[in-house]
């Protein structure tokens, strides 16, 4: 079955520290991958996408991240975290006619 | 105003009530979906509808109750929820169901806790 596994459910990164978060896809074709970013009480907002080319993406609010066909990953990252950063992370997938699969989030704590 | 906006934006009803979540877009888009978000699960799809047609249905009880009047307007109807129900509904739009876009566009969601 397809599926999106985000396997870290709490992250802490310190203010100014780099981050990285996990995402691992299985489907039998690369999918379209997606992060998409949840502040506290609000929706979700799409930080980047892949859909194929450069397997490096920039996306909004200085994330990027870097697609991995032979481990099936598509990792987040950013160089220096800030406060405001902190928020649940998903990461999702589909091959284009079919749902979007999201992960089961990650939650990032920044600590001063 | 702009985006996707849901009202209310927090509900409390009791198991026989009769409630429902209002998602407006104004973004022109012809593809609105409702989710719902439990802790420690991921997003679980619950209607499409595409130019106010459902496509797709995820197995939803049908004391959940979907109705889409034109392609800006998405409402969800409850009636004689269960405790579990208590979640957050996330509204969402995208420019077309399907294709080669995952890019969703979400409305602040909607609280919902049933006593």
């Amino acid at each position: 079955a397809q599926s999106v596994t985000q396997p870290d459910i709490h992250i802490t990164v310190s203010e100014g520290a780099s981050l990285e978060l996990r995402c691992n896809y299985s489907y039998g074709a690369t999918p379209y991958l997606f992060w998409y970013v949840q502040s506290p009480g609000q929706g979700l907002q799409l930080l980047l996408k892949y859909f194929s080319g450069d397997t490096l993406v920039q996306g909004i609010k200085g994330f990027e991240a870097e697609f991995k066909r032979s481990q099936s990953s598509f990792n987040l990252r950013k160089p220096s975290v800030h406060w405001s950063d902190a928020a649940e992370y998903f990461c999702a997938a589909n091959t284009g006619f079919q749902k979007l699969v999201f992960g089961t989030g990650t939650r990032l704590l920044v600590s001063p | 105003e702009t985006g996707v906006t849901q009202t209310p934006r927090h509900l409390v009803m009791g198991m026989t009530n009769k409630k429902s979540l209002k998602c407006e877009q104004h973004l022109g888009h012809n593809a609105m979906y409702w989710y719902k978000q439990s802790a420690k699960k991921p997003l679980e799809l619950m209607f499409v509808y595409s130019l106010e047609e459902r496509v797709e249905n995820n197995s939803v009880p049908s004391r959940f109750s979907p109705e889409c009047p034109n392609s800006s307007h998405l409402f969800l109807h409850l009636h004689t929820l269960q405790p579990e129900d208590s979640a957050l509904y996330l509204c969402a739009s995208s420019q077309v169901w399907g294709g080669n876009t995952g890019e969703l566009f979400f409305g602040e969601g909607s609280r919902l806790t049933v006593l």
